[in-house]
């Protein structure tokens, strides 16, 4: 059965500093999709990075970073110099490619509240 | 048309009543899922649909059941509601089976089982 476990509910960071949020996935599948979507307070899940079990290079796009390692079962997210408009509930999502891609199975959420 | 439009946004229906959401995709998103997602919690996946066939199912009772059409548009109806079917629930689409860009996804509707 997959899981995801985001075990930090509510992080605080004042503006400028950096932040990770963790998330610990389990999955018998070989070959599975990680994912993190954003949510706002408006309420819609935003897509932000979609990583295949192949690819454990880690990426970075301009403020946002992730860390992809398969021995502990962890892809990270970091945010760098936060922002204000970070603010917002981050979702990590895991599918497996065996059983459906297409069910995503979602963490409970990390509330990320930035502090001008 | 972008993005995922869902119908209506805040509805309130009494227990046993019988409810039907409504979606509406971009053209050319072959897949659609609808998702619940309770107060505090992530989405839960309730099922998936791929060129108007269901293509997965989550934890949920028969009473959960859905439609996709054509037009890429689809709905979930929710049978003999209960109480504990009251959430958030959220619509989304994507043009691959693989979620290559992951889910598009709605503002979703509120519904309150009262």
């Amino acid at each position: 059965a997959q899981k995801v476990t985001q075990a930090q509910t509510e992080i605080s960071v004042v503006e400028k500093e950096d932040v990770t949020l963790d998330c610990v996935y389990e999955t018998r599948d070989t070959t599975y999709y990680l994912f993190w979507y954003k949510q706002p307070p408006s309420g819609e899940l935003v897509f932000l990075i979609r990583r295949n079990s192949f690819d454990e290079q880690n990426e970075i796009s301009g403020r946002y970073s992730w860390n992809f390692q398969k021995s502990t079962s962890s892809f990270n997210f970091t945010i760098t110099a936060s922002q204000v408009v970070d603010s917002a509930v981050y979702f990590c999502a895991l599918s497996e490619a065996r059983t459906n891609a297409g069910k995503s199975t979602f963490g409970d959420g990390t509330t990320l509240t930035v502090k001008p | 048309e972008t993005g995922v439009t869902q119908s209506p946004t805040h509805l309130i229906k009494t227990r046993g009543q019988q409810v039907t959401l409504r979606c509406s995709s971009q053209s050319g998103h072959n897949t659609v899922s609808w998702y619940q997602q309770a107060l505090g919690q992530g989405p839960q996946f309730i099922f998936q649909y791929y060129r108007e066939e269901e293509n997965g199912r989550g934890n949920f009772p028969p009473r959960f059941s859905g439609l996709q059409f054509p037009n890429y548009s689809s709905e979930l109806n929710v049978n003999a509601l209960e109480l504990d079917d009251s959430a958030l629930y959220l619509c989304a689409s994507s043009p691959d089976r693989w979620l290559l860009y992951g889910y598009t996804f709605g503002s979703g509707t509120r519904l309150t089982v009262v």
